[in-house]
């Protein structure tokens, strides 16, 4: 039983198209992440959600557009897409404890996203 | 200030070898700092997690050694074997709750390990 699962897995598109990424995690956790990967790994957060608030955003292009419908669920929507969004994306969920202190990440196997 | 710099990009050790990756920050608000493990085709996974109240945890063949004053920290794998061959990343995270960045990991360059048999 996954725990956190993205789709699609790949995705092959050209310039100037519209693409989403689904996300769900069955974790019980109420904060979720997107971050980008990379050709080089590097791992960057790009986003955050508690409970359905954003509450991180890295200075992402407009363009990225992060949506929760419910604290198990989050989706990116990317528009007009370009060669430099190539890269992979994963989600993440985590729990906050009391405090407000997150733990654990636990991340997606990740959205290989190709734009040619 | 908010980055993490993880070196070497990339080791090749024999199996049993203790290969050895080292992070260093300059932010000294960092006060978490987890290793995370990255197969090809998967996503991370929590490796080890330390806090700087501490200089050494050790789980199993883990161990993250920490010098506060130095702003390092490393990942020391004892008797590695040819399945530990994966991306080790360090990362770091600010103090403080998830209203401001708590949670927010920044990580490392990511160290590309192989464990030869």
């Amino acid at each position: 039983d996954t725990a956190v699962s993205q789709t699609p897995k790949y995705l092959v598109t050209q310039m100037g198209n519209d693409k989403s990424i689904k996300c769900e995690q069955n974790l019980g956790h109420d904060t979720m992440y997107w971050y980008k990967q990379d050709s080089k790994k590097f791992l960057k957060i790009m986003f955050s959600y508690n409970n359905k608030e954003l509450i991180i955003n890295e200075t992402v292009p407009n363009r990225f557009s992060p949506k929760s419908p419910d604290k198990a669920h989050l989706n990116l929507h990317i528009n007009s897409l370009e060669l430099g969004d190539s890269a992979v994306y994963f989600c993440a969920s985590s729990q906050v404890y009391g405090g407000g202190y997150t733990g654990e990440l636990f991340f997606g196997e990740g959205s290989r996203l190709t734009v040619l | 200030q908010q980055q993490v710099k993880q070196s070497p990009q990339s080791l090749i050790v024999q199996k049993g070898g203790i290969p050895i990756i080292n992070c260093a920050y300059e932010n000294t608000a960092f006060d978490y700092f987890p290793w995370y493990q990255q197969f090809p085709g998967k996503g991370p996974a929590l490796l080890i997690a330390i806090r700087p109240d501490v200089s050494e945890k050790k789980e199993g063949r883990f161990t993250i050694s920490f010098n506060k004053s130095a702003k390092q920290f490393s990942l020391h794998i004892m008797d590695s074997q040819p399945g530990d061959s994966a991306t080790y990343f360090c990362a770091a995270s600010p103090s403080g709750t998830y209203y401001n960045q708590g949670g927010k990991l920044i990580f490392g360059q990511g160290t590309e390990l192989s464990v030869k048999p």
